[in-house]
């Protein structure tokens, strides 16, 4: 089956510091990656769509200039975050498709980000 | 706004028995997908059941089936012969935008008691 991974799986940072991570498709194609983020017990919260080549789409209410998205190849997608503060700790996980939301998205772990 | 709703915060089922786990949406279109997806405690995320909205014959996937409504936009998942691996958070989700993103509902926590 198609494999997303993403990496870190976690990551302590300091606040003030930017972060990057890494989301990749690892047998497959992706034209269009997502970002989301989850609070404890809660549900998955889109950030933005991305889309090989071109600028992501932000969903309402989050900051582009904050959460950096780069889609430089058909496999991979980052997402910065940049100037972190605690308020930005959560869980990020990506989800890659083949043919944008119609098709299935397969998910990444994850990525646990704490800000100190 | 479009929503999906999830009303069933946690459910329990027993080993080897049935459970269904509710879901409604909210939509303007007329052609979309729909998906159920597990979050075991791994908090990787599983696909476990895809609809297409235009398709009137419900989806099965192995002990996994849905009984899509379209109409009272109802889209149930139902677990066959639970097992103790099915444990996890269940997400309703539906696609909007042109098929451009996915929403997904609160989810449900299933229990499963041996």
């Amino acid at each position: 089956g198609a494999v997303v991974s993403q990496h870190p799986s976690w990551v302590i940072c300091k606040s003030g510091t930017s972060v990057k991570i890494e989301c990749r498709s690892l047998d497959f194609q992706a034209t269009t990656m997502f970002w989301y983020r989850q609070f404890p017990k809660q549900s998955l919260m889109l950030m933005a769509t991305s889309n090989e080549g071109s600028k992501a789409t932000y969903e309402q209410g989050v900051e582009k200039d904050k959460f950096l998205i780069n889609h430089a190849s058909l496999t991979l997608s980052t997402l910065t975050v940049t100037s972190a503060h605690p308020e930005d700790s959560s869980f990020y996980i990506c989800s890659a498709s083949a043919q944008g939301a119609a098709d299935t998205q397969y998910f990444g772990p994850g990525t646990r980000l704490t800000v100190l | 706004a479009q929503t999906v709703t999830q009303s069933q915060p946690e459910m329990s089922v027993q080993e080897a028995e049935t459970v269904t786990l509710s879901c409604t949406y909210d939509t303007s279109e007329s052609d979309y997908y729909l998906f159920w997806y597990k979050q075991p405690p791994s908090r990787q995320m599983i696909l476990v059941i895809r609809q297409e909205a235009y398709k009137q014959q419900n989806a099965t996937e192995n002990r996994f089936s849905v009984n899509f409504q379209k109409a009272a936009k109802s889209f149930s998942l139902k677990i066959s012969d639970s097992q103790l691996g099915d444990a996890a958070m269940y997400f309703c989700a539906r696609s909007s935008g042109g098929y451009q993103k996915v929403t997904f509902g609160i989810g449900t926590k299933l229990q499963v008691i041996p």
